[in-house]
């Protein structure tokens, strides 16, 4: 049974023209993150929240924003998306803020920028 | 500051052979460290994890590592490669302040040729 879902898994969108991935969990987990991934590299945090405290990344750029508008679900925003945000977003869950609890994982949409 | 380095970003083994991904770690405090697996167009999946106790860890699919802090390592390990294994694997470290980040290596890429 899938607990971190990410609709839609592929999207593709037009140079400047804003785009909202989503995510949401059966997890009840009170943390969620959204890495950014681009090909071959690690996964790079944009931000996360624990409950409803947004805490973003220092070198994240204002392009980027999120929504969480109750515990399951999560919103990604990019406002003018450019080629450079072409890559896979990722979405994570982990339930508390114990360093040791697994982040669970969902499958990612790949962003394709015209 | 904390920061995890794996060895190689490329790997190769033949079918049955030992696989052996290394995995480096830099941490002031005692770490917690994750071992995660990406195939293709998917999110990461969780392998196994050191958190305290046994340095021994075994985890999905027959892999396993050690905790060597001597060593600052974290090598992971499978006796006899399938071809399923071929994915890219991550190392991760999060340390025990409470805090979110979880720091990631580069990946290695595993390939298995038959």
């Amino acid at each position: 049974d899938a607990m971190v879902i990410q609709n839609p898994r592929y999207q593709v969108t037009q140079f400047g023209k804003p785009v909202t991935l989503s995510c949401s969990q059966t997890l009840n987990h009170n943390v969620m993150y959204w890495y950014q991934q681009k090909s071959s590299q690690a996964p790079k945090l944009l931000f996360h929240y624990y409950d409803k405290d947004f805490n973003n990344e220092a070198d994240t750029p204002d392009n980027f924003q999120s929504r969480r508008p109750n515990t399951s679900f999560c919103f990604l925003d990019i406002r003018s998306p450019g080629l450079g945000d072409a890559a896979m977003y990722l979405c994570a869950t982990r339930k508390t803020r114990a360093s040791t609890d697994t982040q669970y994982f969902g499958p990612g949409t790949r962003l394709t920028v015209l | 500051a904390q920061s995890v380095t794996q060895l190689g970003s490329h790997v190769s083994v033949s079918e049955g052979a030992l696989v052996l991904l290394r995995c480096n770690y830099s941490s002031s405090v005692p770490p917690y460290l994750f071992w995660y697996v990406q195939y293709p167009n998917q999110g990461l999946q969780l392998l196994l994890k050191y958190t305290t106790g046994a340095t021994l860890v075994k985890g999905i699919n027959g892999f396993e590592a050690e905790f060597k802090k001597s060593e600052t390592s974290f090598h992971l390990t499978k006796p006899s490669a399938h071809m399923s294994d071929a994915a890219e694997y991550f190392c991760a470290v999060t340390i025990n302040t409470g805090g979110f980040k979880t720091i990631f290596g580069a990946g290695t890429r595993l390939f298995v040729k038959a």
